[in-house]
């Protein structure tokens, strides 16, 4: 079975400052690792993907995140704060390239404080 | 594209009513999943087909719950005799499908809002 573990319900930010998300992922196999972001009232859209390439993944929008085994996480940073960032972000899990269900992250709402 | 269409946005019923939701993914599309949504959780997955094919589901889809792709196209999701734990946000997603190593992003709806009176 695979779980995330999405460390912070709610980040704030001032505009301009670098973002962290963190995120620790627990799977019994070589996992795949997303983020998605969801603002309200929508669907929820892909930002960066982990499939055992790259370790450091670059998404949409200047996010980042970086697959660290040792430490089974998958940290989402971006350097700048922008207002617009502002939404609820989730970790996500699965096996098979993401070629099969994905499970979710209990998500982190980031507050951009201008 | 034009991505991933659901139907309705917003659905209110009274308890103990049957509801269903459709779902058109985004055309060629073998996959489409559903998720279920409660306030200030993440989605939990319920059930995917491979085109007309069910091809697992989640211990959360109850019995009152049944959910159909008979055409390989469109999918419809039906609940039963509805409880007030079944308000939530339902989303669908489809993919292109594929077994891997490529990965095939799964495109979500923006979901059916459903509130139980």
């Amino acid at each position: 079975a695979q779980s995330v573990t999405q460390l912070d319900s709610h980040v704030s930010v001032s505009e301009g400052t670098p973002v962290l998300l963190r995120c620790n992922y627990s799977s019994s196999y070589s996992p795949s690792l997303f983020w998605y972001v969801q603002h309200p009232n929508k669907g929820l859209q892909l930002l960066l993907k982990y499939t055992s390439a790259a370790t450091l993944v670059k998404g949409i929008n200047g996010f980042e995140a970086e697959f660290k085994k040792s430490e089974t996480s998958f940290h989402l940073t971006k350097p700048s704060a922008h207002m617009s960032d502002a939404a609820e972000y989730f970790c996500v899990v699965s096996l098979n390239f993401g070629n099969e269900k994905l499970t979710f992250g209990t998500g982190t709402r980031l507050t951009i404080i201008p | 594209d034009t991505g991933v269409s659901q139907d309705p946005r917003h659905k209110i019923t009274k308890r103990g009513q049957n509801v269903t939701f459709r779902c058109d993914p985004i055309s060629e599309h073998n996959r489409l999943y559903w998720y279920r949504q409660t306030l200030g959780q993440g989605p939990e997955f319920l059930t995917y087909f491979q085109n007309e094919a069910q091809l697992e589901k989640s211990r959360l889809l109850s019995d009152r719950f049944s959910a159909e792709r008979p055409k390989g196209s469109f999918s419809t999701l039906e609940i039963q005799r509805t409880e007030q734990g079944d308000s939530a946000m339902y989303l669908c997603a489809s993919s292109p499908g594929g077994a891997g190593p490529v990965y095939q992003p799964q495109h979500f709806g923006d979901g059916t809002r459903l509130s139980i009176l």
